[in-house]
């Protein structure tokens, strides 16, 4: 079993849609929890970057952690063609080293 | 610019061949990691560099795989002897304590 766990998707969704991307995780030692936003051919682009549980927003991203039940969550308001893309969650122990990331989810956004 | 970068962006190399990738971190960032992101495995850590610690190696998948980082800067990621399972994405990131990895673009590596 993987540390943490993602639906490969495809999700099409049309555009202005609430979307939403969810991650699992099995390590009680992860503090902290990013989603990236990776388009075709291109490196990984950090998005949102939260400790321990609760929401960060920012702009029409929120995340949403619950340590609770080791859940990880983004949600895309708005949704535009533009966001098109694979969304990777990744998690990091307390003084850890290196992000373990789930598969990725591929979203699509039509018009 | 003020990214990650990383050269070559493409790389085709015949097997049993070395290899030689480049990364240039953010100017001031402390830490330097190597990934690899294959079809159907997601992103898998390498080794991490933090200022004039030894690295942590314990992602390298075999001894073929070597990794240095001079100056604090530059980082190289050696590949020798190329197999073909080796042919992956290789993303370099950087970091500034606490505030999340940055990635370059990576290098496309195709083993034929």
């Amino acid at each position: 079993q993987k540390e943490v766990e993602q639906d490969p998707g495809p999700l099409s969704v049309p555009e202005g849609a609430i979307v939403s991307l969810n991650c699992t995780y099995s390590n009680s030692a992860f503090q902290y929890f990013m989603w990236y936003r990776q388009y075709s051919r291109k490196g990984p682009e950090l998005l949102m970057y939260t400790y321990s549980s609760g929401n960060k927003e920012d702009g029409r991203f929120t995340a949403q952690v619950d340590k609770s039940s080791k859940y990880i969550s983004l949600f895309i308001r708005d949704s535009q063609p533009s966001d098109s893309a694979t969304y990777l969650c990744a998690s990091e122990k307390e003084g850890g080293n290196k992000l373990t990331f789930g598969t990725g989810t591929q979203l699509k956004v039509e018009l | 610019g003020a990214g990650v970068s990383q050269s070559p962006s493409n790389k085709v190399t015949e097997k049993g061949k070395d290899v030689e990738l480049r990364c240039d971190p953010i100017s001031g960032h402390t830490a330097l990691y190597w990934y690899r992101q294959s079809l159907g495995q997601g992103l898998e850590f390498l080794i991490y560099f933090q200022g004039n610690s030894a690295p942590d190696k314990s992602g390298l998948p075999s001894d073929r795989f070597s990794a240095e980082r001079t100056g604090g800067s530059v980082s190289t990621l050696t590949i020798q002897r190329t197999q073909q399972e080796d042919s992956a994405v290789y993303l370099c990131a950087s970091s500034l304590a606490g505030l999340g990895q940055f990635f370059g673009p990576g290098t496309r590596l195709t083993v034929l």
